[in-house]
């Protein structure tokens, strides 16, 4: 079964500081990954995504993300954060076998960027 | 590009009504999706459709939900009779082929309130 776990349900940091959201998951098989934010009554925006290739994947308004096998692991990371990345943060998964199928979610960071 | 369409995108309804979602893809797009996102959760797929055929609908409540995608493009969702555990942001996406490496592209997302 394909599952994945986003540790923190809150994630504090200054502006101007690197952020990081954390994403581990659980797959048989290669695992594509995903992550999203969602802006309060708004619907998921895409970021970034790992499907094979370089480890660190670059993505939308300068986040990228760690691909880690040994660790099953997919942090979201920014060098400097801004006031405006606050929202929830989504990290999700598919298994390589499963074409065209569902993904499945984390339960959601919530980001909040201090001035 | 115009992204993914979705409404109305709020809806009050009593427990026993029913009540209709529509949803109008991105131009294109083969595939399209139905999630349900419960407050503090991550988005759970209800239904999948590749052009107007269910590809998996293993994740939807069949005796009150359904769904359809006539033509293969606009796509309907409606809960009858609708009960209090129905409220949640229900979330239409698409992608273009449907395969595991596709992103799917989410809509703004209609917030069900079931009283």
């Amino acid at each position: 079964a394909q599952s994945v776990a986003q540790p923190e349900d809150q994630v504090n940091v200054a502006e101007g500081n690197p952020l990081t959201v954390k994403c581990t998951y659980s797959v048989s098989g290669n695992p594509y990954l995903f992550w999203y934010v969602q802006y309060p009554n708004r619907g998921l925006q895409f970021l970034l995504k790992y499907i094979t290739g370089d480890n660190l994947v670059k993505g939308s308004y300068g986040f990228e993300a760690e691909f880690n096998k040994s660790q099953t692991s997919f942090h979201l990371k920014k060098p400097s954060a801004l006031v405006s990345d606050s929202a929830l943060y989504f990290c999700a998964v598919r298994a390589e076998y499963n074409q065209g199928g569902k993904l499945i979610f984390g339960q959601g960071t919530e980001l909040s960027v201090k001035p | 590009e115009a992204g993914v369409a979705q409404s109305p995108r709020y809806k009050i309804i009593e427990k026993r009504q029913s009540v209709a979602f529509w949803c109008n893809p991105i131009s294109g797009h083969a595939t399209l999706y139905w999630y349900q996102q419960i407050l503090g959760q991550g988005p759970k797929l209800l239904i999948q459709f590749q052009n107007n055929g269910v590809v998996d609908d293993s994740q939807l409540p069949k005796d009150r939900f359904s769904a359809e995608r006539l033509k293969g493009v606009d796509s309907t969702l409606k809960i009858q009779p609708a009960k209090l555990e129905d409220s949640a942001v229900y979330l239409c996406a698409s992608s273009k082929a449907g395969t595991s490496t596709d992103t799917q592209y989410f809509g703004p997302g209609t917030r069900l309130t079931v009283l």
